[in-house]
Formats: C-alpha cells, structure tokens, sequence
C-alpha cells in the first residue's frame, strides 16, 4: 500500500530565515506530487505540483520554491521567510491514471 | 476552467440528526471527476469518494451517502445519524479527467454537538 510522509510536523521560524519542508511517498512510483498551504480557518491553495523529476509547475508567485530531487521526494522551500507564509502545508500524490489525491499529515509552520 | 462552491460555511447539528453538505460546479469538460474529502481537526485531508461523470448512480456507504446530479451540477454529501467524530471540515473537489489538477471549494465545516 502507499503512505506519504511529510516532516517536521510542526514549525516555528523567525521572519527572514530559510525554510525546507520534505515530502516522500512509499509504495507507488512516478506519482504526480503536489503542494497545498492552507491558512487558519481557510481553503486550499496549489502551490507546485510535479509530473517527474525535475518538472516543477508554479501555481502561484511568491518566495516559496519546490524541487523534486527523486521520483518520489518533493521539498519546499524558502530562502526568506515572511509572516504571511504561516499556514498548515500538506503535500499529496496522485497516480498516472488520475482521479484522486492522497494527502500528507501535513506540517504546520509558524513563522514569528 | 473550473469553480466548485460550497455555500454553507459552517452546520452545527446535535448527535444523531442527519446533515447534508452542498456542493454546486462548473466545468465545460464532458468526462470528469467529482470528490469529497475530510478534514478533521487533526488536519490530513482524508479521501472520502470518488465519483466519475458519466456515473450519476448514488452512493451509501455506512452512515454516508452521495447523491450526484448532472442536471444540476450538484454532488451533495449527506451524513445519517451524526456522531460527535463526523465533526470536520468537508471540502468538496473537481478535476477534468484528462488533467492533474483539483479545484478545491472553500469547505464546510460540520459541529456535532452530544
């Protein structure tokens, strides 16, 4: 069966430090992989999503940046954080033959 | 491109009433995908059902049902007989067969109350 990973599971960072959040799925191979943040009490936003490694689609400008290293290891990044990059952070998967997408335990980041 | 609306923000019920979510969409694809997901306080989105678009038969599943139709762009979620552990946030979600990408709506947050 597939299980995705994702840690830490909770954040706190000063304003302006870096930041790298990382993602790994087990038991699948070439899944799409994608990013969501979500803040308090809100929706989800796409943030990045992958088809293979080293294809990155940005959904949204900002100072976030994602890679995918391995087939099946997505990292989100930061070179600077602000305050507004607070929020809960959940990384999914889906299979090549589409339909739905399985989520993360997710990580929750503080920035202070 | 696609939008799904999910109109009620938050239902609080009492143990044991029946709740129904609302989920309205848009889409000019004619194959797609409609999902339901979970969100309880803990915070993983848990995947609830999938539902194709040329499949409009209802579903039951326990104490959960879905009622999909086309006609009106509606996939309703209805929980019988609530339980204080139904209480989350219930995100509605779309994506054309053909693409990699869901459309989220804002969610509707379920309180059961004992």
């Amino acid at each position: 069966s597939q299980t995705i990973h994702q840690w830490p599971a909770t954040l706190v960072q000063p304003v302006g430090s870096p930041l790298s959040l990382e993602c790994t799925v087990e038991g699948t191979s070439n899944p799409n992989l994608y990013w969501y943040r979500q803040a308090a009490g809100r929706g989800l936003q796409l943030l990045f999503y992958s088809v293979g490694i080293g294809q990155i689609s940005s959904e949204v400008p900002q100072n976030l940046s994602a890679s995918r290293p391995q087939d099946r290891q997505f990292i989100l990044s930061s070179k600077k954080l602000l305050l507004s990059d607070s929020g809960f952070y959940l990384c999914a998967w889906m299979g090549k033959r589409g339909g739905e997408q399985y989520f993360g335990p997710g990580t929750r980041l503080t920035v202070t | 491109a696609q939008k799904v609306t999910q109109a009620q923000t938050e239902i609080s019920v009492v143990e044991k009433e029946d709740v129904t979510l609302d989920c309205v969409y848009e889409t000019r694809d004619t194959t797609y995908y409609l999902f339901w997901y979970k969100q309880p306080p803990s915070g993983e989105l848990v995947f609830l059902i999938r539902r194709n678009s040329f499949d409009e038969q209802n579903e039951i599943s326990g104490r959960y049902s879905w009622n999909f139709q086309k006609s009106t762009s509606s996939f309703n979620f209805t929980i019988t007989a609530s339980q204080v552990v139904d209480s989350a946030v219930y995100f509605c979600a779309l994506t054309p067969s053909n693409d990699y990408k869901l459309s989220f709506g804002a969610g509707t947050t379920v309180t059961v109350r004992a």
